[in-house]
């Protein structure tokens, strides 16, 4: 009964590099958030996915940024040319699908800490 | 905006103090409240919840009452632990139709000293 896996768990990269994270819901879970944590600040929604599609990305940095949640495998947030501001925890949520009613509790996994050198 | 604002940190006390930290949220229509915790290099956890006024969250010994009239929903412990040292975090979800699109606090770090 494994929870939300992420990977990596930590990723070191050097600026203009690209950084790929991973995440793989809770099993039964058909709907994936992820949430960028600055040092020293709360948690801040990017996007929200469900299989092959983008529900809303309004979090989302307008250039560099990019999320998909292909019909198989994980969904992938990836970070193209990566600047020292993109250092944070990223972390991965997934849920059910949303109920009609009643508290909707996402699940988070460990995070991936990105650091831009 | 909604919006969610912490007391903010550190907070450092002895074991078997009493811990409360407070939350205060602004919001349109009805929000679920919660509150998560963050040991130290792990992801969040859910501590509790509430879905409307009045509701009454509680586990592992902490409690948060939804208070609507003051827009609150502090945590409270009677007791703490050293285990309990961790950053916790307050959070609403709107329930609106179609995301999950939580607003969480800045964080709130708690010391715990033995």
């Amino acid at each position: 009964n494994a929870g939300v896996m992420q990977n990596p768990r930590h990723l070191v990269r050097r600026r203009g590099q690209e950084a790929r994270l991973r995440c793989s819901p809770m099993k039964g879970h058909s709907h994936v958030y992820w949430y960028r944590q600055l040092p020293e600040e709360g948690l801040k929604f990017m996007v929200y996915l469900q299989k092959e599609n983008i529900i809303d990305e309004s979090g989302m940095p307008k250039e560099r940024f990019s999320a998909e949640f292909p019909k198989e495998g994980p969904s992938i947030l990836r970070i193209q040319q990566v600047v020292r501001g993109d250092s944070a925890a990223y972390f991965c949520a997934s849920s059910p699908p949303k109920r009609s009613y009643g508290a909707n509790v996402l699940t988070f996994g460990a995070g991936s800490r990105l650091t831009v050198l | 905006g909604n919006s969610v604002t912490q007391m903010e940190g550190p907070v450092t006390l002895s074991e078997e103090a009493f811990l409360t930290i407070n939350c205060t949220y602004t919001a349109t229509g009805y929000p679920s409240l919660f509150w998560y915790v963050q040991y130290p290099g792990e992801g969040l956890q859910l501590l509790l919840k509430a879905t409307k006024a009045d509701d009454k969250g509680s586990n592992k010994g902490f409690e948060a009452t939804y208070r609507k009239e003051t827009t609150s929903f502090h945590l409270e412990k009677g007791s703490v632990q050293v285990s309990d040292s961790a950053v916790y975090f307050c959070a609403l979800d709107e329930n609106t139709s179609g995301t999950y699109k939580y607003i969480f606090g800045t964080g709130t770090r708690l010391k715990v000293l033995a």
